[in-house]
């Protein structure tokens, strides 16, 4: 079935650094971009990167370009976002979500989400 | 970096009644580039409607939009039951940004 499988969240001091993975399967992956998104606790949504379907170009938000960086390994269906130098503010449930086509801008397909809490 | 603010923040309306949402932009946006999601609680934001006026997949037509410029509507025609939720605009320009969302509560 058609899904997106995020992990890799969880309780991160400040400064430190997480790994989040997003498996996706029941959809040719390399031919979609891909997004993380990102909601803060009972607030609203904050884009954080974007990446075209054959990793050759990456997209930031100003609030994360430099300490984040996504990538993916279309060989194994899976997109990663790698978050170095963690801030509390970072503190959210992080979405990756695939690009609709030709609106890749769109995310047409989300996973169920995870959380990442950056605290002492 | 475009700033999108929607309007009203909370919407108390009943059931078959019609619902307007606002999205307005702080610059121009191409009207390809504007999105609008549902999110209901618990769960991931589902794609409506994307480039302004286009439903996405299994989208009930109750669902529209429309508007140019840097104002943006999203038109519930007959709220059901289910579409009592958060609705968020989105926009792509030189980044890509959300809109700080509308409730739609039940009256």
């Amino acid at each position: 079935q058609v899904q997106l499988v995020e992990s890799g969240g969880g309780l991160v001091q400040p400064g430190r650094s997480l790994r989040l993975s997003c498996a996706a399967s029941g959809f040719t992956f390399s031919t979609y971009a891909m997004h993380w998104v990102r909601q803060f606790p009972g607030k609203g949504l904050q884009w954080v990167a974007l990446i075209s379907y054959d990793g050759a170009n990456d997209y930031y938000a100003d609030s994360v370009r430099g300490r984040f960086t996504i990538s993916r390994d279309n060989s194994k269906n899976t997109l990663y976002l790698q978050m170095n130098s963690l801030r509390p503010d970072d503190t959210a449930v992080y979405y990756c979500a695939r690009g609709h086509g030709g609106n890749y801008f769109a995310c047409d397909l989300w996973g169920q989400g995870t959380l990442v809490t950056v605290s002492p | 970096e475009i700033v999108l603010m929607q309007s009203p923040g909370t919407l108390s309306l009943s059931p078959g009644e019609r619902a307007t949402l606002s999205c307005r932009a702080s610059q121009s946006v191409s009207s390809s580039y504007l999105a609008w999601y549902q999110q209901r609680p618990g769960q991931a934001p589902r794609l409506l409607i994307y480039a302004t006026s286009s439903r996405a997949a299994g989208i009930p037509d109750r669902f529209s939009g429309s508007g140019s410029g840097t104002d943006f509507t999203l038109t519930i025609s007959r709220l059901e039951p289910e579409d009592f939720a958060v609705y968020y605009c989105q926009q792509f320009g030189s980044s890509l940004t959300f809109g700080g969302g509308t409730k739609v509560e039940i009256k």
